[in-house]
């Protein structure tokens, strides 16, 4: 079965204390693994698609990386408007184009 | 900001009622999927539409139903509402296929008391 696991659950930074979320997945072929940043009660904004191992994507203070197991993504000196749940989503060759979704990583970044 | 639009925000209504959710397709975009989201859940796929066919469907009963029309803009039915229905629920469009990024809409949230 399809399976998407983030870790930390939540993770309080101090502004400029760099960090790294997780995400590891099991798939049957991988057909896309996407990064979406959510505020709470709206909806999720896309911030990354990466299709195949070693394929590294990077936007102002963020990075997503991936390998056959697992995503990372990199806050590089966080801000305080960076505070979010970061979600981790993919989809595979078995599960009908349908997104499968970790819960979540709450980070909080303290001025 | 994505150019898909939900309607409408905020939504109240009582148990066994029926609701119509809305969503307005990003330009370009010829894929809509609905998605229920319960507080602090990631989202549940409800199902795809694809020019106008259901192309893909979660586990979710027949009393949630969708459509899509010409312009791609889409509607989610569900009828005999009860209290675990509320949620907010979002729509994502894209181009197609399982490889294509979805945009997600502002979401609706709704409430059954």
């Amino acid at each position: 079965e399809d399976q998407v696991t983030q870790s930390p659950e939540a993770l309080r930074l101090q502004e400029g204390e760099s960090s790294s979320l997780n995400c590891s997945y099991t798939v049957s072929g991988l057909r896309g693994l996407f990064w979406y940043r959510q505020d709470p009660g709206k909806g999720p904004e896309f911030l990354f698609t990466l299709y195949s191992a070693g394929e590294e994507k990077e936007k102002e203070r963020l990075k997503a990386t991936l390998t056959k197991k697992e995503s990372f993504l990199h806050i590089t000196a966080p801000k305080p408007e960076d505070s979010a749940t970061y979600l981790c989503a993919l989809t595979g060759a078995g599960n009908n184009r349908k997104l499968i979704w970790g819960l979540g990583t709450s980070l909080a970044v303290n001025p | 900001e994505t150019g898909v639009t939900q309607s409408p925000t905020h939504l109240i209504k009582t148990r066994g009622q029926q609701v119509t959710l809305r969503c307005s397709s990003q330009s370009g975009h010829n894929t809509v999927s609905w998605y229920q989201q319960a507080l602090g859940q990631g989202p549940q796929f409800i199902f795809q539409y694809y020019r106008e066919e259901e192309n893909g469907r979660g586990n979710f009963p027949p009393r949630f139903s969708g459509l899509q029309f010409p312009n791609y803009s889409s509607e989610l039915n569900v009828n005999a509402l009860e209290l675990d229905d509320s949620a907010l629920y979002l729509c994502a469009t894209g181009t197609g296929g399982s490889q294509g990024t979805q945009y997600f809409g502002p979401g609706t949230r709704l409430t059954v008391l």
